[in-house]
Formats: structure tokens, sequence, C-alpha cells
């Protein structure tokens, strides 16, 4: 069964850089022909999509996020990962890591979260 | 960008009662392409609905989708314990994906 589980630190200074790594499991990122992305929630408040990419490194980014995000991956590890600079308090969220379904229209499989507090 | 707002914004309702969520987007979206989320407190969100009408695998069949155009729906038949939570709409295009706001199915 595919698993996704993300990590990463949970604290975060404004300003510097959130890094973040999906860990997939139950499936080869390389040999399948499914996109992969990254989904963020702040507390208490609803979901937005930050990008997503494909195993061959193709990308494809929410435009409001474009300029400070940077999501690839490492098929040798089974993993992909996203990197958000000048972070500021309006970055603390819930970051989901997940599958795009058959068509990329829909996000089938998701990892748990993780909490990323942006603090001084 | 299109913008989908869901309403109403809280639900409150009794187990074994219908609820009908709405979805409304800023202009048309494929039918192919509008999805159905629900997500409980602690929780990552769920697909239910894909396509607008197709529910995902291991989706009881209380749940339902239907619309087209700019106006979709979710239907639970008969509300069940678990079935109270926050429920999304998610619609892809132009290589974007956006959510709706929320709604939030409480027990009345």
């Amino acid at each position: 069964q595919l698993q996704l589980q993300e990590s990463g630190p949970g604290l975060v200074k404004p300003s510097e850089t959130l890094s973040l790594t999906c860990a997939v499991s139950g499936d080869s990122i390389s040999s399948s022909s499914y996109y992969w992305g990254w989904i963020r929630q702040p507390p208490g408040k609803g979901l937005e999509w930050i990008g997503s990419i494909y195993y061959s490194g193709s990308t494809y980014y929410n435009p409001s996020l474009r300029s400070r995000v940077t999501i690839s991956v490492d098929t040798s590890k089974n993993q992909f990962s996203l990197k958000l600079s000048s972070v500021t308090a309006a970055d603390t969220a819930v970051y989901y890591c997940a599958r795009l379904g058959p068509g990329r229209r829909y996000f089938d499989y998701w990892g748990q979260g993780t909490l990323v507090t942006v603090s001084s | 960008e299109i913008v989908l707002t869901q309403s109403p914004g809280t639900l409150s309702l009794s187990p074994g009662e219908r609820a009908t969520l709405s979805c409304r987007a800023s202009q048309s979206v494929s039918s192919s392409y509008l999805a159905w989320y629900q997500q409980k407190p602690g929780q990552a969100p769920r697909l239910l609905i894909y396509g607008a009408s197709s529910r995902a695998t291991g989706i009881p069949d209380r749940f339902s989708g239907s619309g087209s155009g700019t106006d979709f729906t979710l239907t639970i038949s008969r509300l069940e314990p678990e079935d109270f939570a926050v429920y999304y709409c998610q619609q892809y295009g132009s290589s974007q994906y956006t959510f709706g706001q929320g709604t939030k199915l409480e027990i009345k």
C-alpha cells in the first residue's frame, strides 16, 4: 500500500528557508506515471496547493508562491522535497505531501502532514 | 485563477439526515477536474469524489457528487456519526489546483 511521510524541522526562523522531504513507500516514484505534490494548511484555515513534480523533474508551481518555491525529486531515495525561501509567520502551516491521481486531476494519497512554525 | 466558493460555511444536521453541500466556481470547470475531500480534526484530507461524480476507492455509496459548469454538489444521503467533518471541493485547470474554503458539517 502506498504511504507518504513528511519530515523536516518543525521550527524555522523568519527569512530562512523551510525544507521538507516526503518519503514514498509502496511504489517507485520513477517507475510510476504519477505526479506528486505539496499542499499546506495554516492552522484553522483551508488548503493551498504549493506545487507539483514528475519523476523526471518537471515542475509546476502556484503562481502566488513561485518566486520562493523549489520542488525537487530524488529517485534513488524514492522521495521528493520542498524548499520555501524567505519565510514569514504567514508560512506557518501543516504541510502535506500527496500523490496526484491518474490525469493529475486530484490528490488520491496523502501524507499525515507536518506542522512547520515560523518564529524567532 | 478559478475561485471556488463553498456553502454553507457550517451545516448543522442530525445523524440519519441528508446533507447537501455546494461548491460554486468563478468560471466554468470541466466536470472531470472537480473533486471532493473529507477532513477530520488532526487528519489529512481524504479523497471522496473525483470527476465530479465518481467515488474513490472504499467510499460508501451514501456519498454522491453531481454538477457541471460552475455548480457542483456533494450529497450525503443518510448521515452517519463518522461523517461529521470538514469538506473541501478542489478543481484543476491551467496547471493549477485550487480548493474551496470548506464546509463544516456538525452534529445538531
